[in-house]
């Protein structure tokens, strides 16, 4: 399976947008890109997913680039509650395939 | 409202013992999926199942086992074969085994073997 990479943290101020990068140099064409995140002791949260177009929804925005071989995620206003593990993940598209899950990263927000 | 439930929260087991997690979805999900997650590290699946009577290891299978009776549950054993046991288990679900298909996620068993 194509693996993502990601930076191990990131901090940012409450209120100001946050871009979240995700590299993807070996994603294949037919791959998905998927977002969750995860707040302490609870379980991942689904925030957005795309194949080659940027993607908007209440939670936040998908940046695919032109080559799709990465992706930024943008909060657009962070807010404390934002502070979590972020995932990206390549989903192939195909029968069996299923969500394989990294390290994330490590998002704080300061007040 | 819709969504998956997993009970118990958390959950002691002596060694040698089998138990079994619960999950249940009222989103009318076809697909279901067990993850485990130990401390500072990603998930890890367990077993999926496409439909009812139908399920398939995942990665880390051993010392596992489920079923899938009905389309709203899947629940996971952990068996005494489970050399390591203790971490907190996920259980997910989603409309179907297709890459455009987002998962939705419980809240979590935290498992420890005392």
């Amino acid at each position: 399976d194509a693996k993502t990479t990601q930076p191990n943290s990131m901090e940012s101020n409450e209120e100001e947008p946050v871009h979240l990068p995700c590299n993807h140099s070996t994603i294949s064409g037919t791959d998905y890109i998927h977002w969750y995140r995860q707040l302490p002791s609870q379980g991942p949260e689904y925030v957005i997913h795309g194949l080659t177009s940027n993607v908007n929804n209440r939670m936040a925005s998908l940046a695919i680039a032109e080559d799709r071989k990465s992706s930024t995620l943008i909060l657009h206003r962070a807010t404390l509650r934002d502070a979590a593990v972020y995932y990206c993940i390549l989903y192939p598209t195909g029968a069996n395939s299923k969500l394989t899950f990294g390290k994330g990263i490590t998002l704080s927000v300061r007040p | 409202d819709g969504g998956i439930t997993q009970s118990p929260k958390y959950l002691f087991r002596k060694e040698g013992q089998n138990v079994t997690l619960s999950c249940e979805q009222n989103l009318n999900h076809d697909a279901m999926y067990w993850y485990r997650q130990d401390p500072g590290q990603g998930l890890r699946l367990i077993y999926y199942s496409q439909i009812v009577n139908d399920f398939q290891k995942g990665d880390i299978a051993e010392g596992y086992s489920v079923s899938r009776e009905k389309k709203e549950s899947f629940p996971l054993t952990v068996t005494s074969a489970q050399k390591n046991p203790t971490a907190f288990y996920l259980c997910a679900s989603s409309p179907g085994l297709l890459a455009y298909y987002g998962y939705t996620f419980g809240s979590g068993t935290r498992l420890t073997v005392v």
